[in-house]
This record gives C-alpha cells, structure tokens and sequence, in this order.
C-alpha cells in the first residue's frame, strides 16, 4: 500500500492565484482531513470528512474549500491564495472512531509571494 | 484557554537522559490519548496510545494519563540521537458522533551525542 499520498510536494504561488492541493490514500479509509502545520503552532484542522460526499469545516477553513467524491481522494483547494496561506498542508486519513489512528501524508510545502 | 497546551521547547539534552514530555488539557470528555512522532519535513506518524488513565510501556517509551489532573506524560528512557524530533499529544472524545483528535502545539527534542 502506499498509504497517503500528496501531490505537489512544493509550490510557489502568486497572490491571488488559486491551485488544488491533492490527496489520495489506498487504504479505504472512511475519514479523510486536511490539517495546516505553521512554525511551532501544531497542527490545524483545515476540513475534514467522514466519507464520501460528506464535508465539514475543521477550525480554520476560510479561504480553502474540499470535496469529496470518492472514497479514495480529498482534494483541497485554495482559491485566492494570500500570503497568510504560506504553510504546510498535511492530509491524512483513519477508519474513524474513538481509538483510531490517524495515518499522514508527507505534506505539500506551499508559499504565497 | 486553549484545550490542549503543549510546551514548544526546544528541549536539549545529552544522549542516554531521560527526557519526559508532558501535556496538559481543559475538556474532561477526553478519553483517548496519544502521542505522534514528527521528524523534520516528515508527516506525524502515532507513537503510542492510551485510552483512559493509567500507564502503557512500549520499549524505551511509556506513556501516562492522569485524567484527574488532565495531564500526560511522554517519557523516552535512554534517549538517543535518533529521537530528535517533534513530539505532538493528541486526544479525542466523541462529538456529534465524530471523533476528532485536537493536537497540541509539539514539543521538538534535540538530543545530542
């Protein structure tokens, strides 16, 4: 398996300029999420989903937006892209319920000049 | 306040100490506890877990829960080189049928030879 997988894994972006962050995992998992990681600040839940079709905002969604037509994928997309959006994006997927564990991608470094 | 805080360090100590990483929480609905292991420019990949309080070992890593104080516990016994990383706690309870962890901010550990 492959496990979760991010695409691209660097991007430069002009203010303004909108691009799609993509997410794919094989492991058919119910829930997928997309999480921001800033310099020591942890990681922030972006979106997330508990299956296909179904979306929900996380603690910092303005700017971004999801959708999920597949089990498999979960992209998330930037539309404007501003400064304050330079970060690293992390995807990651689980089975769900209490005791679950959450598997991550590798990230997608992006930067917003 | 927020839910979970989590000193950012860095912490610094000499290969073979014992180093202890601690977090501590608000909501008392936490009931399952863990803690993720972020390599630089890696994504966060689970550690160990614990469900309710109490104690779990697993080789040089034990983790603690003391829900009456809300607080837990990372310890790595005799640390080395390769532990230099950020550590993130993690917790979750269920929430409108959902169970989505809140993380800490990370502690990054350096150890040194």
């Amino acid at each position: 398996n492959a496990g979760v997988t991010q695409t691209p894994k660097f991007r430069i972006l002009k203010i303004g300029q909108s691009m799609t962050l993509q997410c794919a995992q094989d492991m058919n998992h119910n829930y997928m999420y997309w999480y921001r990681q800033d310099p020591g600040m942890g990681l922030k839940l972006i979106y997330y989903s508990v299956g296909a079709g179904i979306t929900d905002k996380g603690e910092v969604p303005n700017g971004y937006n999801v959708s999920r037509s597949t089990t498999e994928d979960f992209p998330l997309r930037l539309e404007l892209a501003a400064p304050s959006q330079t970060s690293v994006y992390f995807c990651a997927s689980s089975l769900g319920g209490l005791t679950d564990t959450q598997y991550f991608g590798p990230g997608t470094r992006l930067t917003v000049l | 306040q927020k839910e979970v805080e989590q000193d950012p360090g860095p912490l610094s100590v000499p290969e073979g100490a014992i180093v202890s990483l601690n977090c501590t929480y608000s909501n008392s609905a936490f009931q399952y506890f863990m803690w993720y292991r972020q390599y630089s420019r890696k994504g966060p990949e689970l550690l160990m877990y614990t469900y309710s309080s109490g104690n779990k070992e697993d080789g040089r890593f034990t983790a603690q829960v003391d829900k009456s104080s809300k607080y837990i516990s990372l310890f790595i016994r005799d640390s080395q080189p390769s532990d230099s990383a950020t550590y993130l706690c993690a917790m979750s309870t269920a929430s409108g049928g959902s169970y989505i962890p809140t993380f800490g901010r990370g502690t990054s550990l350096i150890v040194h030879p």
